[in-house]
């Protein structure tokens, strides 16, 4: 079974939409992040969380809220969604040295 | 400010060996990760190197790092059409809290060919 899982894989929504992103993990590491990807822009950090009660912003938090609802669970939320949040997102954890990730969420917001 | 560039797109012939760059610009970095990206898929990650040391190796993966430069490369041996991928450069930022965090570069779109 994969570590970091990601649900849903694919999801296409309309604008003005709320849509949810959840992100799990079994590696029982205590940090976990939020990143969206563009081409030719690389990963960019949208939120991350150092234990349930820490919750911090990214570069670029506008239009996304987060939710640490256990240590192995961290959702992403887009209230009301817009076309350019169209994009892959994608769910990581850490032990301080090494990052592991999900396989992504690809969103698109008509 | 935190920035990470690379070139974005590499070819190579099977067999040869692939260089792909990156350069930085933090000089306070205490890691430097490659990441490979199949398409489809999430990142994996390749291989990292602390930023006090100057070269690492792992099987066909060399990485060098010049702090003085402040550039990374990732040195692919015997490239194989396998390898074919998007290679993140990533650095780990020293910071107040040493959060963890990391700046990623664009990517470089390996195509090999056969």
């Amino acid at each position: 079974d994969a570590d970091v899982t990601q649900t849903p894989r694919n999801r296409i929504t309309k604008t003005g939409k709320r849509i949810m992103l959840e992100c799990s993990q079994t590696k029982g590491h205590d940090r976990m992040y939020w990143y969206r990807q563009d081409p030719g822009l690389g990963l960019r950090l949208i939120y991350y969380s150092f234990d349930v009660k820490d919750i911090n912003k990214g570069e670029i938090s506008d239009g996304y809220s987060v939710s640490r609802q256990a240590q192995a669970k961290f959702s992403l939320s887009l209230e009301s969604a817009i076309p350019n949040q169209t994009a892959l997102y994608f769910c990581a954890t850490s032990d301080f040295n090494e990052q592991y990730f999900g396989p992504g969420t690809r969103l698109t917001v008509t | 400010g935190e920035d990470v560039e690379q070139s974005l797109f590499l070819s190579v012939r099977e067999g040869d060996s692939s260089v792909i760059n990156c350069t930085y610009t933090d000089s306070s970095s205490t890691y430097l990760y490659w990441y490979k990206q199949e398409p489809g898929a999430g990142l994996q990650l390749l291989t990292y190197i602390f930023s006090n040391m100057d070269m690492k190796q792992d099987q066909r993966l060399t990485v060098l790092l010049n702090k003085k430069d402040k550039h990374l490369s990732l040195r692919i041996a015997d490239t194989q059409t396998g390898d074919s991928a998007i290679y993140f450069c990533a650095e780990s930022i020293r910071g107040s809290g040493n959060t963890g965090k990391l700046i990623f570069g664009q990517g470089t779109t390996l195509q090999v060919k056969p």
